[in-house]
């Protein structure tokens, strides 16, 4: 079966602008959770949908913001960017009944210039 | 919030070597993942195991819940092993859906 995909790979954005990244989870997958991956900071939990709720919530500001389709593709915003936005955005997508994560996506580089 | 440490942060293996990185956790739990990330960032899925053994090939691993520990096992290392493996655990509380907490990582070298 096809895997995660993640739309676009590599991004350059310029401060102030905005951006929406899509994540499309494995068929039959009703979760997808979102994480940002910094050197400094590692990986960090943004948020997490399950049918088109979402669960969870990061500690991250409200510029950052996401949802869910009734076919379970998620999209995230990013409002009002920033230098330190600079990051691998990964999405992951599981059933939603173990709590983790199954399978990731490749990510989406995003570069704030 | 709940912590996780792994040791050590770096590690540099010949090939055939064997190998054991080490995940402490501060709190109770209900998810414990190890995940290899590869170069190009991709991140996979090894184990999930909130507790007791598993094995997949050369790769194993153990948590022991009540003493907040899980050790990852890597035993004739090759070079496409190398990369960063990630500890994940989900807290035990009834709002942890789909969050889970990373250490920083154990970035594996393994020389040819």
């Amino acid at each position: 079966k096809a895997g995660v995909t993640q739309t676009p790979r590599y991004l350059i954005k310029t401060r102030g602008q905005q951006v929406t990244l899509s994540c499309s989870p494995i068929s039959g997958h009703r979760s997808v959770s979102w994480y940002q991956q910094t050197p400094g900071q590692g990986l960090q939990f943004l948020f997490e949908y399950f049918s088109e709720t979402q669960r969870n919530k990061g500690n991250f500001p409200g510029r950052f913001s996401g949802r869910q389709f009734s076919n379970s593709r998620s999209e995230m915003n990013v409002s009002t960017l920033e230098l330190g936005d600079s990051a691998l955005y990964l999405c992951a997508s599981s059933r939603g009944t173990s709590g983790g994560a199954e399978y990731f996506g490749p990510g989406t580089r995003l570069t704030v210039l | 919030g709940i912590q996780v440490e792994q040791s050590p942060p770096d590690l540099i293996l010949q090939e055939g070597a064997n190998s054991t990185l080490r995940c402490n956790f501060s709190d109770s739990v209900n998810n414990l993942q190890w995940f290899h990330q590869n170069p190009w960032g991709q991140l996979i899925n090894l184990f999930y195991i909130p507790s007791g053994t598993k094995q997949n090939g050369r790769l194993s691993a153990t948590t022991v819940a009540t003493e907040r520990y899980s050790l990852l096992y890597i035993s004739s290392s090759q070079t496409t092993d190398s990369g960063v493996y990630f500890c994940a655990v989900g807290s035990a509380g009834g709002t942890s859906y789909g969050k889970l907490t990373f250490g920083q990582g154990t970035i594996l070298t393994v020389h040819p």
